[in-house]
C-alpha cells in the first residue's frame, strides 16, 4: 500500500531559525496537507494544497505541492517556541471509493534546543 | 464554531469489557473519519462515512471493532470485547466533500 516518508523523524529548534521538513512517497498523490499535532490534542490542519507545483503559505508556514505529485515540503521561518509539536504530512488519494482518505506520515517531532 | 465533540476524554477499562466512543462531526460536513494512533503505528484510518454511509472499513483490526453513523450528527465506534492491545488514541474527524478533515481532541482508551 502506499507509504509517506517523512523526515527527519525529529529536530530541534532554537527561536528564530528557520525549519524545513519534508515527505515523499513512491506514489503520487491528488492533494498534499499538512497538520500540527500538540500534546493531548488533536491534529490541526495547516496547509492543504491540491495542485502540482503549487506553494502555499500561511503566516510564517510555507508548503510545496512537489512537481512529480509524489513530495511535499513545509517550511516553518523565523520559529517561536509555539511552533514546538509533531507535523504530520498527509497525502490524498482520489481513485475508486477513495474520496477523502488520506494516508498519514509518522510525524516530525520539533523540540527546543536545550 | 463547535469543532468535532468526542467523548469521553478517557476512558479505563478491563479486558473483556464493552467500550463505546462517540463523536459529534461538524455540522454540514459529509464525511466522518475514525482514525487510531499508537506510537508503534502512528495515525491509521480505521473506517470512513460519506453521508452516513459507511464507505471503507478495511482499516477496522478484527471484528471486535464496529463503527455505526445513524444520523449526520453523531456516529460511534464500538470495542467488544476490548483487549489490552486496544490501548491508544481514538480520534474522529470530518470533512466537506474530501480531504480537508478536522480532527477531534480524541478519546484516549486504556485497557487493563
Amino acid at each position: 500500500g502506499q507509504q509517506l516518508n517523512q523526515s527527519p523523524q525529529s529536530m530541534f529548534i532554537q527561536e528564530g531559525e528557520d525549519v524545513s521538513m519534508n515527505c515523499t512517497s513512491s506514489s503520487i498523490f491528488n492533494t498534499w496537507l499538512w497538520y500540527k499535532q500538540d500534546p493531548g490534542e488533536g491534529p490541526v490542519l495547516l496547509i492543504a494544497l491540491y495542485k502540482a507545483g503549487e506553494l502555499t503559505s500561511n503566516g510564517r508556514l510555507t508548503a510545496q505541492f512537489g512537481i512529480t505529485r509524489k513530495d511535499s515540503f513545509l517550511n516553518i521561518s523565523a520559529s517561536i517556541p509555539s511552533d514546538v509539536g509533531i507535523y504530520f504530512c498527509a497525502g490524498g488519494l482520489n481513485y475508486g471509493g477513495s474520496q477523502g482518505n488520506l494516508i498519514f506520515g509518522k510525524g516530525t517531532k520539533l523540540s527546543v534546543k536545550p | 464554531d463547535a469543532g468535532v465533540i468526542q467523548s469521553p476524554r478517557h476512558e479505563v477499562t478491563e479486558m473483556g469489557q464493552e467500550v463505546t466512543l462517540r463523536c459529534k462531526p461538524i455540522s454540514g460536513h459529509d464525511y466522518l473519519f475514525w482514525y487510531r494512533q499508537t506510537m508503534m503505528r502512528g495515525l491509521e484510518l480505521l473506517i470512513y462515512f460519506n453521508n452516513n454511509v459507511p464507505i471503507d472499513d478495511s482499516g477496522m483490526p478484527e471484528d471486535r471493532f464496529s463503527a455505526k453513523m445513524p444520523n449526520a450528527s453523531f456516529s460511534t465506534l464500538k470495542i467488544q470485547p476490548s483487549e489490552p492491545r486496544d490501548s491508544a488514541v481514538y480520534f474522529c474527524a470530518s470533512s466537506l466533500a474530501g480531504y480537508e478533515q478536522y480532527f477531534g481532541p480524541g478519546t484516549r482508551l486504556t485497557v487493563t
